[in-house]
């Protein structure tokens, strides 16, 4: 069966670490997307890929990074500038030619500094 | 105003209640509207689409007012299965997706 898979689904981060987040789908997707939650909120926008090797900002960037070397997957890494990075982090993808297919979401990972 | 509202909530409502939910935005330009469900510490799901004419599947009723900028969700018959958070989605792009999610709206049915 087609899905985006994310790994790890917790993640344990020291202050001053990078970690990576992988996303993984095989739904033959163009754009994937990740979105941060914290508890209570809603989800925010980090980046987002249209295409393979482009990506845009989203609306928290700051202290994240990504690429897009293949269509499948969309790594993102949390770098050591993001200085407050405990919470839930979603990848989603969706096909770019019909604005009325929805986002398919993968499980999240928990990312927790310690 | 933020771009995309919904009812703060939450609505505790007994098994069998019929709940609505709205939720309104702000850009006229806005494509497409969705619906998703948020389970306790999973990953938002997609619940339905919303289209023009109305929409229902099973026992929710999706309806969407263009002129007045928003969208409502209906549930009837409510089940314990039932409680989430329901997510309001909109779509601002004609070209491909550039969704904003509402905060959401928490649902408790109780037995």
């Amino acid at each position: 069966d087609g899905g985006i898979t994310q790994s790890p689904k917790y993640l344990f981060r020291k202050e001053g670490q990078n970690v990576t987040l992988s996303c993984e789908q095989n739904l033959n997707h163009d754009a994937m997307y990740w979105y941060r939650q914290d508890p209570g909120q809603g989800l925010r926008l980090i980046y987002y890929s249209q295409i393979v090797n482009d990506f845009q900002k989203g609306d928290i960037a700051e202290g994240y990074s990504v690429s897009r070397e293949k269509k499948e997957s969309f790594p993102l890494t949390v770098t050591s500038a993001q200085k407050n990075p405990t919470a839930f982090y979603l990848c989603a993808s969706t096909r770019t030619n019909r604005e009325d297919y929805g986002y398919t979401f993968g499980s999240g990972t928990r990312l927790t500094v310690v | 105003r933020k771009e995309v509202e919904q009812d703060p909530g939450p609505f505790n409502v007994p098994e069998g209640a019929t709940v609505a939910f709205n939720c309104t935005y702000s850009n006229s330009a806005s494509q497409s509207f969705f619906w998703y469900r948020q389970d306790c510490r999973k990953e938002p799901k997609l619940l339905m689409s919303v289209y023009s004419s109305g929409n229902e599947d099973g026992r929710f009723t999706a309806q969407l007012n263009r002129a007045s900028q928003y969208i409502s969700l209906l549930i009837r018959d409510s089940k314990l299965s039932d409680s989430a958070t329901y997510l309001c989605v909109v779509n601002l792009s004609p070209y491909g997706q550039n969704f904003v999610f509402g905060p959401g709206t928490r649902l408790s049915v109780l037995p």
